[in-house]
């Protein structure tokens, strides 16, 4: 079955620190693909995508993903977390099949934590 | 802008119950899609609509409906609730299909 996999749960950081945060995904065709962050009490925000063009994608807050198409990669990173990154983020692919629509599939979400 | 709007924000059923679920998008949007997630999980795709059309359906048995209607708000119907569908339901609006979606703040369902 197609799936996406967020291969970290839980990362706790220090503020400062470098994120990578890893997704892979199975879909063997063409793709968008998305990375939302959803902070505590508030609702899932749009963090960045990608649709096609330069793999490396910039997002707000400081937030940049990179598209492997070769890995089924696209790994979310930012070069200093703040502690304001607290919060859960998920990666969530699109397929873009004709029939697919708007539908995401989305990874598990990874908590992090940022220590002040 | 007001962001997509979702009520209620919190509802308590008994299980064989059903539930309605409402979500308005973001003005100009035309398509809307019905998000579950369970606590712990990312959320789960139910339906797309888009031009009060279904354009996608996950993997939820039939007891899960929706519809659009002309002002492109939509309804989740979930009949003869199971405790297993207590969970976050998400509504998300686009303006096109496919296109980036806007999320709203859900409704927490919870199943007794």
């Amino acid at each position: 079955a197609q799936s996406v996999s967020q291969h970290n749960h839980h990362v706790i950081l220090s503020e400062a620190a470098s994120l990578e945060l890893g997704c892979n995904y199975s879909y063997g065709g063409t793709v968008n693909l998305f990375w939302y962050v959803q902070y505590p009490g508030q609702h899932l925000q749009l963090l960045l995508k990608y649709f096609s063009g330069d793999p490396l994608v910039k997002g707000i807050k400081g937030f940049e993903a990179e598209f492997i198409k070769s890995k089924f990669s696209f790994n979310l990173r930012k070069p200093s977390v703040q502690w304001s990154d607290t919060a859960e983020y998920f990666c969530a692919v699109n397929p873009r099949w004709n029939n697919a629509g708007n539908m995401l599939t989305f990874g598990g979400g990874t908590r992090l934590m940022v220590k002040p | 802008d007001a962001g997509v709007t979702q009520s209620p924000t919190h509802l308590i059923k008994t299980r064989g119950q059903h539930v309605t679920l409402r979500c308005s998008p973001i003005s100009g949007h035309k398509s809307v899609s019905w998000y579950q997630q369970v606590l712990g999980q990312g959320p789960q795709f139910i339906f797309q609509y888009y031009e009060k059309e279904e354009r996608g359906r996950g993997n939820f048995p039939d007891r899960f409906s929706a519809r659009q209607f002309p002002n492109y708000s939509s309804e989740l119907n979930v009949n003869a609730l199971l405790l297993g569908d207590s969970a976050l339901y998400l509504c998300a609006s686009s303006f096109d299909s496919p296109y980036e979606q806007y999320f709203g703040p859900g409704t927490r369902l919870t199943v007794t």
